[in-house]
């Protein structure tokens, strides 16, 4: 299958900035998408990076670097309710149309 | 809100039993997910549709079958349900390609004994 990896577990603090990088396998690839899941809930779409450079939907930014198979999810300003776990999920289009998902970065956000 | 639905919600089986989940869509959308969640895992790709008939295998197919013999239904299928096949399923739709964006239902929580 296709290797892709993010950190497993990130704290910070409300107020703050956490960026979330992730890592894939370019065979295939055609952009990059994160999601987030908060406990016992349905994963929901964040952002979608079909080129290089930086995505920004309010107090989430995402980047893409096609040449480094590399990109990250950027959250600002920080919230208590931003405590979920966040996926990056690189999409295999073609003839496929596959979104594959990371084991997912937990992300705790403490007062 | 995209309109799909799966079911049932929740379901408590015992090992070598047949289990199959639906999931539903009201978008007319033309691909279709199946996903297991597990601890330490993330979502891993059972199998896919992306048309009435048309499936493929995803990373964990091992066990399950899938059918699509119209848009807006997806079933997955346990022929003979093990220990193992205990997790939380969560189907998808796509409507648009090259932005990414998947459309998940609630979860069918399956617990097989």
């Amino acid at each position: 299958g296709q290797s892709l990896e993010q950190p497993s577990e990130v704290t910070a603090v409300e107020g703050a900035i956490v960026q979330i990088n992730c890592t894939y396998q370019t065979s295939g690839f055609y952009g990059l998408s994160w999601y987030q899941q908060h406990d016992g809930g349905a994963p929901t779409f964040l952002s979608y990076n079909g080129l290089d450079g930086l995505e920004e939907t309010g107090r989430f930014s995402s980047f893409l670097s096609r040449s480094d198979s590399y990109g990250y999810l950027l959250l600002q300003e920080l919230q208590m309710k931003d405590s979920a776990s966040y996926f990056c999920a690189p999409d295999y289009g073609g003839a496929t149309n596959k979104l594959i998902f990371g084991t997912g970065t937990l992300l705790a956000v403490q007062p | 809100d995209a309109g799909i639905t799966q079911s049932p919600r929740h379901k408590v089986t015992e090992t070598g039993t047949p289990v199959t989940l639906r999931c539903h869509q009201t978008e007319n959308h033309r691909y279709m997910y199946w996903y297991r969640q597990d601890p330490g895992h993330g979502l891993r790709l059972i199998h896919y549709s992306y048309g009435v008939k048309d499936t493929d295998k995803g990373e964990v197919s091992d066990g399950y079958s899938v059918s699509r013999s119209k848009t807006e239904d997806f079933l997955l299928t346990l022929e003979s349900a093990t220990s193992s096949q205990t997790s939380v399923y969560f189907c998808a739709i796509r409507d648009k390609l090259n932005t990414g964006e998947l459309f998940f239902g609630e979860g069918s929580r399956l617990t097989v004994l």
